[in-house]
């Protein structure tokens, strides 16, 4: 059982390039979730999902986009990679179905954009 | 708005000395509360949850609703407590965690 894996470990990416960060959780878990964790400044939540189909904004979604086409996969896409959006990113799931279960972390991307 | 607070970036201690990791929180719903630990190089990982009342590694954490904090504490640290630590309040609408800021600590021998 993988949990959660994250697609790639680290990148480097010049100003204005488009990436896109995988995600993928073979729990079958319907919430999914993308945060950010810059130096010294905890993690913020990016965009989560609550299910296939379904996205919403977070506490930072600017610059960044998302889909969820299947329950198991949630990427993150950067289209004109910036600065400021050089962080470690972290996927994370959860099951609905247990009211207080606690999410279950990626190993995180660690991305520099220079 | 939910917001976590964790006052202190850094907390150095020696060995076998008490450690208190504080957190405060505001929330206007009941709040679920759970510590997070990030050792060196590894993934964020559940430590506890105050739900659980549970003790992990020697940490415990009470709820205190009155001063509105979740403050994490064992009575004597040990080298591989060396980690950061992150307070994390739980949205029960929408399951989203929101979390603090962080705190270092380290355990000197």
């Amino acid at each position: 059982n993988a949990g959660v894996t994250q697609t790639p470990k680290f990148r480097i990416l010049k100003i204005g390039q488009s990436m896109t960060l995988q995600c993928a959780q073979d729990m079958n878990h319907n919430y999914m979730y993308w945060y950010r964790q810059d130096p010294g400044m905890g993690l913020k939540l990016i965009y989560y999902s609550v299910g296939a189909g379904i996205t919403d904004k977070g506490e930072v979604p600017n610059g960044y986009n998302v889909s969820r086409s299947t329950t198991e996969d949630f990427p993150l896409r950067l289209e004109l990679a910036a600065p400021s959006q050089t962080s470690v990113y972290f996927c994370a799931s959860t099951p609905r179905d247990r009211a207080y279960q606690p999410q279950h972390f990626g190993d995180g991307t660690r991305l520099s954009i220079l | 708005a939910q917001r976590v607070t964790q006052p202190e970036k850094l907390l150095s201690v020696f060995k076998g000395a008490p450690v208190e990791l504080k957190c405060n929180y505001s929330y206007s719903g009941s709040p679920e509360l759970f510590w997070y630990v990030q050792y060196s190089r590894q993934r964020l990982q559940l430590l506890l949850r105050h739900i659980s009342r549970e003790s992990i590694k020697g940490f415990t954490a009470d709820l205190n609703k009155g001063e509105t904090s979740f403050h994490l504490k064992k009575p004597f640290a040990q080298e591989e407590d060396s980690a950061m630590y992150y307070c994390a309040l739980l949205n029960t609408g929408f399951q989203k965690l929101v979390f603090g800021t962080g705190t270092r600590l380290l355990v000197s021998p």
